[in-house]
């Protein structure tokens, strides 16, 4: 059973524009939602996280939008470049990290 | 700052054989998980260690075992190898135990099983 669903599972953007990557979770004891940015050979490396009292987080470019009635949160990539390119996970928090399957995300020159 | 460093970065094994993989977190930082990477089931957590005791652990075979060194270094074991156990292996270490505020990775060792 898929704790944390992701979609979609790649995006292809235009330099400029918007990335939208969606995630859904059903364990309300989640306690902590980060978003985790992976390039080929890297590990994954921590871009920004909120936690459930915050309907939103920005830092820079990157905006995390949560909604804890209905269980979602989604990260919004503005102004996308070529250097964005890259998997992106979501994931959630119960003592343990639990990851979403992650999107491969591709933003045109 | 250095980072987490994993060693080594690229092993090659036969079906059967075993593997330790090791792993030395970011100073100070107590706690130490394992993450089995593949294309087809993404990140899955394999198990943590903090201060030396094993405190959490994924739903896979007893064939993976790990253990964490009073340094807080940790290596993984993984025993009578199976074509399948290719995968990244990720190391991330984090201050306290339970991952209240995300973890760090390393770049991971990318065991190819023959």
């Amino acid at each position: 059973q898929q704790q944390v669903k992701q979609s979609p599972q790649s995006l292809i953007v235009q330099k400029g524009g918007i990335s939208i990557i969606n995630c859904a979770y059903e364990n309300t004891a989640f306690d902590y939602f980060p978003w985790y940015q992976q390039f080929p050979g890297k590990g994954p490396a921590l871009l920004i996280a909120i936690r459930p009292d915050v309907s939103e987080k920005k830092e820079g470019r990157f905006t995390i939008s949560f909604n804890k009635s209905a269980k979602q949160f989604s990260l919004h990539i503005m102004d996308s470049q070529p250097g964005d390119s890259a998997t992106y996970f979501c994931a959630a928090r119960d003592d343990k990290i639990i990851f979403g399957k992650g999107t491969r995300l591709h933003i045109l020159p | 700052k250095a980072g987490v460093t994993q060693t080594p970065r690229y092993l090659i094994k036969t079906r059967g054989q075993q593997v330790t993989l090791s792993c030395s977190p970011i100073s100070g930082h107590r706690s130490v998980s394992w993450y089995q990477q593949t294309p087809g089931q993404g990140l899955q957590f394999l198990f943590e260690y903090f201060s030396e005791t094993q405190r959490n652990k994924g739903n896979f075979p007893g064939r993976f075992s790990g253990r964490q060194f009073s340094n807080s270094r940790s290596e993984m074991n993984v025993s009578t190898l199976e074509l399948g156990d290719s995968a990244l292996y990720l190391c991330a270490s984090s201050l306290a135990a339970g991952a209240n505020y995300g973890y760090t990775f390393g770049s991971g060792t990318r065991l190819t099983v023959v």
